[in-house]
């Protein structure tokens, strides 16, 4: 079966960048997408198609695709943006989400 | 403003049955596809349940294949998840997202408002 893997932690100072990756074979040739997850709450969707921004995401969320790597890649991070991060692909009609990233603000 | 409002979850046995409500508003919820999501406690994100607008197509995830049922009522704009066979590896929270199809990939789909989600535990 198909998987996607995520580094279980990242940590970035507040105002640096933070990237979070995805693994999968062939990602590159299907769509990712992102969702963020504070404790208590439910995922909140940060990019899908591989870079698009729905309302209301600020700027500094932005997405890439290629090759067998998804990325995530936070801008001036805030504090704020402390959180569980998720990916999602599909593969043969089933959601392969990963396993997810912890993002520490420090 | 898109809402959607899970209800029905709680303490079951192994063994026994519930059934998952999610009352939409704020979109056309007939022309939508829509799933159900889970989270066991501590764990990341399993999509256990999926269904067309229409009704007319559904997908279950191995793990609950034969044992979850989804439907939808667009007279009521509510999706269900009737649950039997309830195991301990079901406890989890389940929510109900609303799917929005990926043009040009067939079934595939990015899932744009979630429910505040419902906790089913299955405990003896």
């Amino acid at each position: 079966s198909y998987e996607l893997t995520q580094p279980p932690s990242v940590s970035v100072s507040p105002g640096q960048t933070a990237s979070i990756t995805c693994s999968g074979d062939k990602l590159g040739d299907k769509y990712a997408c992102w969702y963020h997850q504070k404790p208590g709450q439910s995922p909140l969707l940060v990019i899908y198609q591989d870079n698009k921004r729905p309302s209301g995401i600020p700027e500094r969320f932005s997405g890439s695709n290629s090759g067998n790597t998804a990325t995530l890649t936070i801008s001036g991070t805030q504090a704020m943006d402390e959180a569980d991060y998720y990916c999602l692909a599909w593969d043969s009609s089933t959601a392969v989400f990963g396993g997810g990233t912890r993002l520490t603000v420090l | 403003e898109v809402q959607l409002v899970e209800s029905g979850g709680g303490l079951v046995q192994p063994g026994g049955s519930l059934r998952l409500s999610c009352a939409a508003s704020g979109f056309t919820f007939s022309n939508s596809a829509m799933s159900w999501v889970r989270q066991a406690p501590g764990k990341g994100l399993e999509r256990v349940s999926g269904i067309s607008g229409s009704g007319s197509r559904t997908y279950y995830a191995d793990s609950v294949k034969g044992r979850f049922t989804i439907s939808r009522d667009s007279s009521k704009n509510t999706l269900y998840l009737l649950m039997n066979s309830l195991r301990a590896e079901d406890t989890a929270v389940y929510y109900c997202a609303k799917s929005v199809p990926l043009t040009g990939y067939p079934q595939t789909y990015y899932f744009d408002y979630w429910g505040q989600g419902t906790l089913v535990t299955v405990s003896s």
